[in-house]
């Protein structure tokens, strides 16, 4: 079975620094997904960053990046600049291909931007 | 217009009572989803149709029950609520195989907070 372990429940960071989240998975499917969601205090579910498990180059969206170590089996969230809006639950989830089409989501991180 | 999305967004109710929450797209997707987030923010699937069918069932009660009347709805009615329903409910939506052929976003609605006394 899939399984997506977020081992950070709680980051704290400056605001203008880079933050590291980490999220590690574990699967014997060669063919996956990864993905990072952010959640603000309002609630709503917003997502951030893809991976694919065959793509040769790290994600990247703005200020995201997706630091994608196949060997090791993790996928961090690298945050650059971070801003006060930033502060927020973050969740790393996984789907795996040909399977059920359903994201299984970690536990999350909270991140805090501090001024 | 928004994407997804769900009503009531907030919900308070007695142990016992039968509630159902909505959620409609506007995407045209194929596939819908349901989702529980609990107090401590963990996010699990509980269903998935594909095109008003069946897909996803992950071990819920059958207190729980979905209904899809078309591909862009996918309504939630839980029977004889209990305490531990209370959480926090998306509705999600995506197209069919997105995950591999788009950027992969899974479109979430608002939630909707379900609290039961």
């Amino acid at each position: 079975a899939q399984k997506i372990t977020q081992t950070q429940p709680g980051m704290f960071v400056q605001e203008k620094e880079a933050v590291t989240l980490d999220c590690t998975y574990d699967t014997s499917d060669p063919s996956y997904g990864l993905f990072w969601y952010k959640q603000p205090s309002s609630g709503e579910m917003i997502f951030l960053i893809y991976q694919g498990s065959y793509d040769q180059q790290n994600a990247t969206e703005g200020r995201y990046s997706l630091n994608f170590q196949k060997a090791r089996k993790s996928a961090n969230l690298v945050i650059s600049a971070s801003q006060l809006g930033d502060s927020a639950m973050y969740f790393c989830a996984m789907c795996l291909q040909g399977g059920s089409e359903k994201l299984v989501f970690g536990k999350g991180t909270k991140l805090t931007v501090n001024p | 217009d928004t994407a997804v999305s769900q009503t009531p967004k907030y919900l308070v109710t007695q142990m016992g009572n039968d509630k159902s929450i909505k959620c409609e797209q506007n995407l045209g997707h194929d596939t819908m989803y349901w989702y529980k987030q609990d107090s401590k923010k963990f996010l699990k699937i509980m269903f998935s149709y594909n095109n008003k069918e069946l897909i996803i069932n992950e071990t819920v009660p059958n207190r729980f029950s979905p209904k899809s009347p078309d591909k862009a709805h996918l309504n939630l009615h839980i029977n004889s609520l209990e305490l531990g329903d209370s959480a926090v409910y998306f509705c999600a939506s995506s197209q069919d195989n997105s995950f591999w052929e788009n950027t992969g976003e899974l479109f979430f609605g608002e939630g909707s907070r379900l609290t039961v006394l």
